[in-house]
């Protein structure tokens, strides 16, 4: 399976933009990166997903680097409820998520 | 509202007396799954399937059983629970084996066997 590797921890202050970061350099060229997010005793949750170009949604901007061995998510403005585990996964067809360990983002107001 | 509907939320059990732990899905999607997570371990993947009828065993599928009859739902059966699996347990659903499509997954079930 395709792996990524993130930072176990991050933190931000609120109102301010977060960037996280997601490395994958063994990303073959039909692989997705999608980012899911585990807010606390919930079940994960869609982020957003992309393959080449930049992505916008309502909840995060993804930003992929042009040899997509890397990528980061962006939160423009964290607020509180933004405080979560963000996972980044590869994912191919047919093939099944791996979730790795995460990154865990403290929002401070 | 889309969603993907696990129950019961909440489950404690005695050590080898058979349960079922039902996940449902309105958003007629093709795919459904079950993970379990665990502190330190993440989430990893039990079963799958990707049409009625069709299943097929993820990375821990020992001391599980599943089935798909039916689109809508994807029940999870432990025939003989035992304390290694108290866990939380969670259900998602996606429209089909797609790379680019979004999943769905349920509130969690926490299951304790004692």
């Amino acid at each position: 399976d395709a792996k990524t590797t993130q930072p176990n921890s991050m933190e931000s202050n609120e109102e301010e933009p977060v960037h996280l970061p997601c490395n994958h350099s063994t990303i073959s060229g039909t692989d997705y990166i999608h980012w899911y997010r585990q807010l606390p005793s919930q079940g994960p949750e869609y982020v957003i997903h992309g393959l080449t170009s930049n992505v916008n949604n309502r909840m995060a901007s993804l930003a992929i680097a042009e040899d997509r061995k890397s990528s980061t998510l962006i939160l423009h403005r964290a607020t509180l409820r933004d405080a979560a585990v963000y996972y980044c996964i590869l994912v191919n067809y047919g093939q099944n998520f791996v979730f790795g360990p995460g990154t865990r983002l403290s929002v401070l107001p | 509202e889309a969603q993907v509907t696990q129950n019961p939320r909440y489950l404690i059990t005695v050590t080898g007396k058979k349960l079922t732990v039902t996940c449902s899905q309105n958003m007629n999607h093709e795919y459904m799954s079950w993970y379990r997570q665990d502190p330190g371990l993440g989430l990893r993947q039990i079963y799958y399937s990707m049409n009625v009828e069709v299943t097929d065993k993820g990375d821990v599928p020992e001391g599980y059983k599943v089935s798909r009859k039916e689109k809508r739902n994807f029940p999870l059966i432990l025939e003989s629970p035992s304390p290694n699996q108290t866990s939380l347990y969670f259900c998602a659903s996606k429209p089909d084996q797609g790379a680019a499509t979004e999943a769905f997954f349920g509130q969690g079930t926490r299951l304790t066997v004692v």
